[in-house]
């Protein structure tokens, strides 16, 4: 079980729109920056979106992130077949004595 | 050109231990925050530890004593020892760059991974 929850799928078809959610609490989003990640099959993830909305140079404004309370965001526009594949938010999660990272369970996205 | 390389992935049995090597070039290892990271087979991505650039390390409950992360400044190579290990242990391990001045968990550059197959 994450201690970040994200659908375990989502779906659109090509050149529409879809967000992904992750849903966390006060000891992590609520109070901590968000990362998104990108992991197409057999590879090792790519940092889409850090600090809840910033693009690293290089990934398209097509992505864009957002948080709003202890949910985080991630929305995708003018949708590729080349961007399916499994995205993860990630964040510090500061509940315990000792931090510690934390990453939802991953969303499938599927461009139909 | 910033390159992460990680080895040291293998069998080992449960109980066994392995150390794992993140060789960067590219960057200095000691001027950001390096993560290792690890993805069981078909299961998603779980954080595993952090080492600062001032040397705090953090772990993840489910290594907290067995696993100890570090670092040579003079071979510019991040590291995970492992011991105990258990069959849950199982996955791809990854080590990332987490570039200076951003939040935990920016994670900007990543290794290929390397295998470690706990089992007897």
């Amino acid at each position: 079980q994450s201690v970040l929850t994200q659908p375990p799928s989502v779906s659109a078809a090509p050149g529409q729109k879809v967000t992904i959610s992750c849903s966390g609490s006060s000891s992590n989003i609520g109070n901590n920056y968000v990362s998104w990640y990108q992991q197409l099959p057999g590879t090792a993830p790519k940092l889409l979106i850090y600090e809840n909305n910033k693009r690293p140079s290089g990934i398209p404004d097509r992505f864009s992130g957002s948080k709003s309370g202890t949910s985080a965001t991630l929305g995708i526009t003018g949708l590729q077949t080349g961007d399916e594949a499994d995205y993860y938010c990630g964040t510090w999660d500061s509940s315990l004595s000792a931090g510690r990272g934390v990453f939802g369970g991953g969303t499938k996205l599927t461009v139909l | 050109e910033v390159q992460l390389v990680e080895s040291g992935g293998g069998l080992v049995q449960p109980g066994g231990s392995l150390r794992l090597s993140c060789a960067a070039s590219g960057f200095t290892v000691s001027s950001n925050y390096m993560s290792w990271v690890r993805q069981a087979p078909g299961k998603g991505l779980e954080w595993v530890s952090v080492i600062y650039s001032g040397g705090s390390t953090y772990y993840a409950d489910s290594v907290k004593g067995r696993f100890t992360i570090s670092r040579d400044n003079s071979k510019n190579t991040l590291y995970l020892q492992m011991n105990s290990l258990r069959a849950e242990d199982t996955a791809v391990y990854y080590c990332a760059r987490g570039p200076p001045n951003t939040a935990m968990v920016t994670l900007d550059y990543w290794g290929q991974g390397t295998l470690v197959t706990v089992s007897s």
